[in-house]
């Protein structure tokens, strides 16, 4: 089955860009997605399809995808914007759905 | 609105079974394909499986970790979708969400709570 991989942890000072990676085998041939969670929330959807945002989510977050990493970007980076991220996609082989192991964003 | 509303959840002892529903307004329930995720304390999130629309054949698919386990049924005259638990284990405890599935999950309710132990 296809694994999604994302580093456990990313601290970024306030204002500045995160940048939360996801890899996997040839993932740049895949639409990526990506959501946000906070404690006591449910998932919301940031980013769909590598790049694009649904209405409501701020410029601030975008994404790319290319080779073998798919990557959000968090620009100016705000305590609020403080939650875990998962990167998920479908596996077209079994139709699966897919999720990273997640990242947890930390605002220092 | 779009909104999806679980119910369902509670404590149950490893070995029973549980039904979870999932209520949907503000959206052509039946048009969309359903999926359920789960997030167990101290992990990530999971997929646990989905049910397409009718109209594409109404097939489920499963993770490996419940398959044979876990069913997925949907009513679309009453716009519920169902996630049938059977033979539970204490490794499925976690927070259940159902989402609607347009190979992202752009819809998400809130959770309802799902605890194995005896």
């Amino acid at each position: 089955s296809y694994v999604l991989t994302q580093p456990p942890s990313v601290s970024v000072a306030p204002g500045q860009t995160a940048r939360i990676a996801c890899g996997g085998n040839n993932i740049g041939s895949r639409n990526v997605h990506w959501y946000q969670q906070k404690p006591g929330q449910a998932p919301v959807l940031v980013v769909y399809d590598d790049s694009d945002r649904p209405s409501g989510i701020p410029e601030r977050f975008s994404g790319s995808n290319s080779g073998n990493t798919a990557t959000l970007t968090i620009t100016r980076v705000e305590a609020g914007d403080e939650a875990d991220y998962y990167c998920q996609m479908w596996d077209s082989s079994s139709d699966h759905r897919v999720f990273g192991g997640g990242t947890k964003l930390t605002v220092l | 609105e779009v909104q999806l509303v679980e119910s369902g959840g509670g404590l149950v002892q490893p070995g029973r079974s549980l039904r979870l529903s999932c209520t949907a307004s503000g959206f052509s329930f039946g048009d969309h394909a359903l999926s359920w995720v789960r997030r167990a304390p101290g992990k990530g999130l999971e997929w646990v499986g989905f049910i397409k629309s009718n109209a594409h054949g109404g097939t489920t698919e499963y993770a490996a970790s419940v398959k044979g386990r876990f069913t997925i049924s949907r009513d679309d005259s009453k716009s519920i979708a169902y996630l049938q638990m059977n033979s539970l284990k204490t490794e499925d405890t976690a927070v259940y969400y159902c989402t609607r599935d347009r190979w992202k999950m752009d819809v998400w309710g809130q959770g309802t709570t799902v605890t194995v132990s005896s």
